[in-house]
């Protein structure tokens, strides 16, 4: 199993501004995955970092908006830039999830006014 | 890409009762199938997960049932209490470690006291 520390867990951030959540993880991971959950929404996958190359982003997802990195294997960061009242939602990173079990961060709920 | 289909989106049953939530996916190459469980305010559980060399799986009051040919699956869970009220998302992926869940859009169960 794997334990992820996400954080912010929450934040009221002003439009046009930018905001990059952490997430470190317990144990060393080949991918980690960001999702967003829009509210009432289900979770959509953003993006897929993995160490040493650029992340690979979902259609709708583009790296000015959400620009990632992943400096080693059990660290990543999303940032969410030049935010809109639109980008209210929660965030999620992940690990594993197609052999085994995924495993999430707490999340980081983010409103934007 | 992967698109998967769940229904209902709401679901509302009696204290005792079943509820049942079934899901549809469209990659005949996925073979990993979990149901998560999301409280307010908190991230997906797992709450069992089912793999496509296994046409059903149970834990306790939880089942999971497969058919590959007809590219679907269910969630069952008996006798409902009101600790089951929660927001229930199935996944699909590819076995592999490297590759995301790609979540259905949620069903919101209710028991009812």
């Amino acid at each position: 199993s794997a334990v992820i520390s996400q954080k912010p867990s929450r934040d009221i951030c002003q439009r046009g501004t930018s905001l990059t959540i952490q997430c470190q993880v317990d144990s060393q991971v080949t991918m980690m995955f960001w999702y967003r959950q829009q509210p009432g929404q289900s979770l959509t996958l953003i993006a897929t970092a993995n160490q040493g190359s650029e992340a690979t982003y979902e259609s709708g997802f583009v790296i000015d908006k959400f620009p990632i990195s992943r400096p080693n294997l059990t660290f990543s960061t999303l940032t969410v830039s030049n935010m809109s009242p639109e980008d209210s939602s929660i965030y999620l990173c992940s690990v594993e999830g197609g052999a085994t079990e995924a495993f999430f961060g707490q999340g980081t709920r983010l409103t934007v006014v | 890409g992967e698109n998967v289909e769940q229904h209902p989106s709401t679901l509302s049953v009696q204290e005792g009762d079943s509820a049942v939530i079934k899901c549809t996916y469209s990659d005949s190459a996925s073979n990993y199938f979990p149901w998560y469980k999301q409280e307010l305010g908190k991230r997906p559980q797992l709450i069992i997960d089912i793999r496509s060399n296994v046409g059903e799986k149970k834990d306790q009051r939880i089942a999971v049932t497969l058919n590959k040919t007809a590219k679907h699956f269910s969630l069952h869970i008996t006798e409902t209490q009101p600790e089951d009220s929660a927001v229930y998302f199935c996944a699909a992926s590819r076995n592999s470690g490297n590759t995301p869940l790609v979540f259905g859009k949620g069903t919101r169960l209710s028991v009812i006291a």
